[in-house]
C-alpha cells in the first residue's frame, strides 16, 4: 500500500536559520513520482517540485533543496535562509505509476518562521 | 494562464440543502481531480476524471455525492443533503495527461472551497 508520512507535525525556526522538512514514501511500485507542494496561510496549494523515482539527483532552486534517497525512501525538503513569507504548511505527495497522477498526501508540515 | 478557478471560494449552508461546488481547469489539461481537506483526514481524493470520464470515485464518500463533468472546461462537485461532518476545504486540481512512457506531469490546484454546513 502506498503511503506518505511527514512526521514533523509543526516546526518553529527563527529568519535566517536552515530548516530541513522530512517526507518518507512507501510503495510496492518500481516507478512513481514524488511531489511537495506548499499551503501558505491564504489556503491555496502551490506545487514546488517534482521528482521522478528513477532520478536520484538532488534539486537545487534558489535557497530550496531537495534530497531524494531511494535507499532510505526519503524525500526531504531543505529551506536555506529562512524568510517569514516561508511560514506555510509543505505537503509531500506521491503519485505511483499508472494512477492517473492520484496524488497520496502526507499529513503535512507546519512551518512557522519568526522574525 | 488563468489556473484552476473555483466557485464559490466561501459556501455556508444549512444541514440538509444541496450544495454545488464548480471548477474550471487549465485549458489542454485532460485530468481533473476533486480533494477533501481536513483537520482530521488530511488532503484525500474523493474522484478524479480523464477526459471527462470518471476513472475512480473509490474516496466519495457517500451515496450523498455525486461528480459531473460534461465537458473539458467545467465540472461540478454536489452534495445533496448536506451534513455538518461535510463542512471542508474542496480542492479542485488538473493535470495534463502524459503519454510518454514513464512519466508524470504535476497537478495544479485551484484556490478552494471553504464549505460550512450548520
Amino acid at each position: 500500500a502506498q503511503k506518505v508520512t511527514q512526521a514533523q507535525t509543526e516546526i518553529s525556526v527563527v529568519e535566517k536559520e536552515d530548516v530541513t522538512l522530512d517526507c518518507v514514501y512507501e510503495t510496492r511500485d518500481t516507478t512513481y513520482y514524488l511531489f511537495w507542494y506548499k499551503q501558505p496561510p491564504s489556503g491555496e496549494l502551490v506545487f514546488l517540485i517534482r521528482r521522478n523515482s528513477f532520478d536520484e539527483q538532488n534539486e537545487i532552486s534558489g535557497r530550496y533543496s531537495w534530497n531524494f534517497q531511494k535507499s532510505t525512501s526519503s524525500f526531504n525538503f531543505t529551506i536555506t535562509a529562512s524568510q517569514v513569507v516561508d511560514s506555510a504548511v509543505y505537503f509531500c505527495a506521491l503519485s505511483e505509476d499508472n494512477q492517473g497522477g492520484k496524488l497520496i498526501f502526507g499529513q503535512g508540515t507546519e512551518l512557522s518562521v519568526k522574525p | 494562464d488563468a489556473g484552476v478557478i473555483q466557485s464559490p471560494r466561501h459556501e455556508v449552508t444549512e444541514m440538509g440543502q444541496e450544495v454545488t461546488l464548480r471548477c474550471k481547469p487549465i485549458s489542454g489539461h485532460n485530468s481533473l481531480f476533486w480533494y477533501r481537506q481536513t483537520m482530521m483526514r488530511g488532503l484525500e481524493l474523493l474522484i478524479y476524471f480523464n477526459n471527462n470520464v470518471p476513472i475512480d470515485d473509490s474516496g466519495m464518500p457517500e451515496d450523498r455525492f455525486s461528480a459531473k463533468m460534461p465537458n473539458a472546461s467545467f465540472s461540478t462537485l454536489k452534495i445533496q443533503p448536506s451534513e455538518p461532518r461535510d463542512s471542508a476545504v474542496y480542492f479542485c486540481a488538473s493535470r495534463r495527461e502524459a503519454y510518454v512512457a514513464d512519466m508524470n506531469t504535476e497537478a495544479f490546484f485551484g484556490q478552494g472551497t471553504r464549505l460550512t454546513v450548520v
